[in-house]
């Protein structure tokens, strides 16, 4: 059984950096597509960025250059880090694995982060 | 980048009865070399992550119940429910997962008639 356990902090100011990692138990860590999927308040699901088992990355052209996501294998763990961050990206932001291609099967929890001043 | 559009953006349906949406995606999600359309539905429920129902535009995931059906190919989707249940009161996206930027449509908002 695969879960995915997703921390970091809830609560940024502007120009702040927004850090989330997720957890990973069950399963194998190698082999698969890792990715942050993000939705604003009230609002639809946005695909932020993925890893892909041979350590390719794809962000969002929307967020690219602001973005970067990570893998630890040896921790089993996946991180999103976003610079410089603004009202707009406050949203719950979810990790996922996917086990059929890249769609996303595996989903943490959810964090729900805030930017404000 | 591939746009996901959905239709309708709210469906009201009567419990037992048969609900449709609809997914068009702005170019083809069929990938020629395997023939497998790169195409997913999910359900989200109020302050849950989103589910996995049908992936491959047509499979079923483990666990679905089997008044979950999705059809089409190409450019154009369908997710059925055979007979709603009011556990299936939900927003439902379209996902296509053929290239990046991966996208979803924006949304389906079904309630009880």
């Amino acid at each position: 059984q695969v879960q995915l356990q997703q921390w970091g902090a809830g609560l940024l100011k502007p120009s702040e950096t927004l850090s989330l990692t997720c957890d990973v138990y069950g399963g194998s860590f190698i082999g698969y597509y890792w990715s942050w999927i993000r939705q604003r308040p009230g609002t639809g699901l946005e695909w932020v960025g993925e890893i892909n088992y041979s350590g390719t990355r794809d962000y969002n052209p929307s967020l690219k250059s602001r973005v970067t996501i990570s893998v630890d294998t040896s921790k089993k763990q996946f991180s999103l880090k976003l610079t410089s961050v603004t009202a707009a990206d406050t949203a719950v932001y979810y990790c996922a694995r996917g086990r059929v291609a890249a769609a996303p099967v595996y989903w943490g929890q959810g964090t729900l982060v805030t930017v404000s001043s | 980048d591939i746009v996901m559009t959905q239709s309708p953006e709210s469906l009201a349906v009567s419990l037992g009865e048969r609900a449709t949406i609809n997914c068009k995606s702005s170019q083809s999600v069929l990938y020629s070399s395997n023939n497998k359309d790169y195409l997913a539905w999910y359900q989200q429920k109020p302050g849950q992550p989103p589910k996995l129902l049908i992936y491959w535009a047509s499979t079923r995931e483990s666990g679905v119940p089997d008044r979950f059906s999705g059809s089409g190919s190409g450019t154009d989707f369908t997710l059925t429910i055979s007979s709603l249940q009011a556990e299936d009161v939900a927003v439902y996206y379209c996902h296509q997962y053929y290239s990046p930027p991966r996208t979803f449509g924006q949304g389906t908002k079904l309630e009880i008639k």
